[in-house]
């Protein structure tokens, strides 16, 4: 069935560092594919979505770009804050096998930023 | 900003009891959903809701658990029996429309279920 595998956290980085979160997916059919982010107590949050491939999903400053040839979307920032401490989660949705509307998850990586 | 509110936050309970989880989505949004997480593992789908009705549900959601939106705000999640394997974050979720992988689900802030 449809599966995420995402890069094992935590992920520790200084302020004003690049980041890469690392994700792919397997998945028939046509899957979107999602970036949510889980701040300390809170629920869940879309950080942002790609639909189709070579789609690039965008929001505060973290990007990810839907690659079908690979089945990845890895999720980058240029300079992350220490308010970017948060467990990330890559998600699919919509694959054949996948289920119409309900969303795979991948394992969540823990990123943390020290000032 | 319409959030998705879960309560309890945290319930503790003892092994074969039942327990409610409740959650109340975004109030015009259609379509539901049940995520949980057991703790170090990945979020998992349960079930989703729409017109009255489960429209999927995962091999986890057996007759043991149930939802049922008894009025027009609630979305609840029942667990007939507990198991110690049924501790674990229980999210709430909900969608405008189910028009599948294009729509945004919005999620609630979890309630934690410790079964004793």
């Amino acid at each position: 069935g449809d599966s995420v595998t995402q890069m094992e956290g935590p992920v520790t980085l200084s302020e004003e560092a690049f980041l890469t979160i690392n994700c792919t997916y397997t998945a028939t059919g046509y899957p979107s594919l999602f970036w949510y982010v889980q701040y300390p107590g809170e629920g869940l949050q879309l950080l942002l979505k790609a639909t189709k491939a070579d789609d690039k999903g965008s929001n505060k400053g973290f990007e990810a770009t839907y690659r079908k040839e690979t089945t990845s979307f890895h999720l980058e920032k240029g300079s992350v804050q220490v308010s970017d401490s948060a467990v990330y989660f890559c998600a699919l949705s919509g694959g054949f096998s996948g289920g119409y509307n309900k969303l795979i998850f991948g394992a969540g990586t823990r990123l943390a930023v020290h000032p | 900003e319409p959030e998705v509110t879960q309560t309890p936050s945290h319930q503790v309970t003892q092994m074969g009891q039942e327990v409610i989880l409740r959650c109340v989505p975004i109030s015009n949004h259609l379509y539901f959903y049940w995520y949980r997480q057991i703790l170090g593992q990945k979020v998992e789908f349960l079930v989703s809701f729409y017109n009255n009705e489960i429209s999927e549900k995962s091999e986890i959601f057996d007759d043991q658990f149930s939802v049922e939106r008894p009025d027009g705000s609630n979305f609840t999640l029942k667990i007939r029996s507990t198991k110690l394997e049924d501790s674990a974050m229980y999210f709430c979720a909900s969608s405008e429309t189910g028009r599948g992988a294009t729509d945004t689900q919005y999620f609630g802030p979890g309630t934690r279920l410790t079964v004793l």
